[in-house]
């Protein structure tokens, strides 16, 4: 089956640093990704969308120039936290649509957890 | 705005018993619904996912039921088993070009031995 994987599964680091997180689709093409945020025993929330060569598309309240999206190939799309501050420490998953056009199905990483100290 | 909610938030059962996990949601303007299950600092695996014309569907000891109209949606899990001790989220989408999914804050079960 379809195989979504994150990079790093866990990362630390200093208050002002910034951090890559990577998400590939190991064995299919993804046009889109998904970004999502989840905070301890809260649920996901949705970043942002990744379209393969244009911008990512926020959600309200996401700031773009923090959390900044690439997704230069069909396989992997990237998010980079920028000068991260402790409140940015969270669990990040990632998830890309398979399937046929229209079918609607998501694979989802196994998320990368970040803390900054 | 869609809003999903899933209570109670935690549950603990005997191993063996039947139980049903239960999510709502407010906008009945769904593509489809999935459940998932998450191991605690794990990512998400889907368990199932019902398109909106359906009205069920069943993997295993598992069978999930979904009824649109009323913003809906039942888990069902069969003589559970330890193993199934996990958190399952339930979350819809809008599908199509708005695939992205709005997700319940997810039901902890334990599932004592």
């Amino acid at each position: 089956g379809a195989v979504v994987s994150q990079h790093p599964s866990w990362v630390i680091c200093k208050s002002g640093t910034s951090v890559k997180i990577e998400c590939r689709s190991l064995d299919f093409q993804a046009t889109t990704m998904f970004w999502y945020r989840q905070f301890p025993k809260q649920s996901l929330m949705l970043m942002a969308t990744s379209n393969e060569g244009s911008k990512a598309t926020y959600e309200q309240g996401v700031e773009k120039d923090k959390f900044l999206i690439n997704h230069a190939s069909l396989t992997l799309s990237t998010l980079t936290v920028t000068s991260a501050h402790p409140e940015d420490s969270s669990f990040y998953i990632c998830s890309a649509l398979t399937g046929a056009s229209g079918a609607n199905v998501l694979t989802f990483g196994a998320g990368s957890r970040l803390t900054v100290l | 705005k869609q809003e999903v909610t899933q209570i109670p938030a935690a549950l603990s059962v005997p191993e063996g018993e039947n139980l049903v996990l239960n999510c709502s949601f407010t906008d009945s303007a769904i593509y489809n619904l999935q459940w998932f299950r998450q191991d605690p600092g794990k990512g998400l695996t889907s368990l199932l996912l019902i398109q909106s014309s359906q009205r069920e569907q069943t993997s295993g000891r598992l069978n999930a039921s979904l009824d649109k109209s009323s913003g809906r949606s039942t888990l069902y899990i069969a003589a559970s088993q330890p193993g199934d001790s996990a958190t399952y989220l339930c979350a819809v989408s809008k599908g199509g070009a708005n695939s992205k999914l709005t997700f319940g804050k997810g039901i902890t079960l334990s599932v004592r031995p």
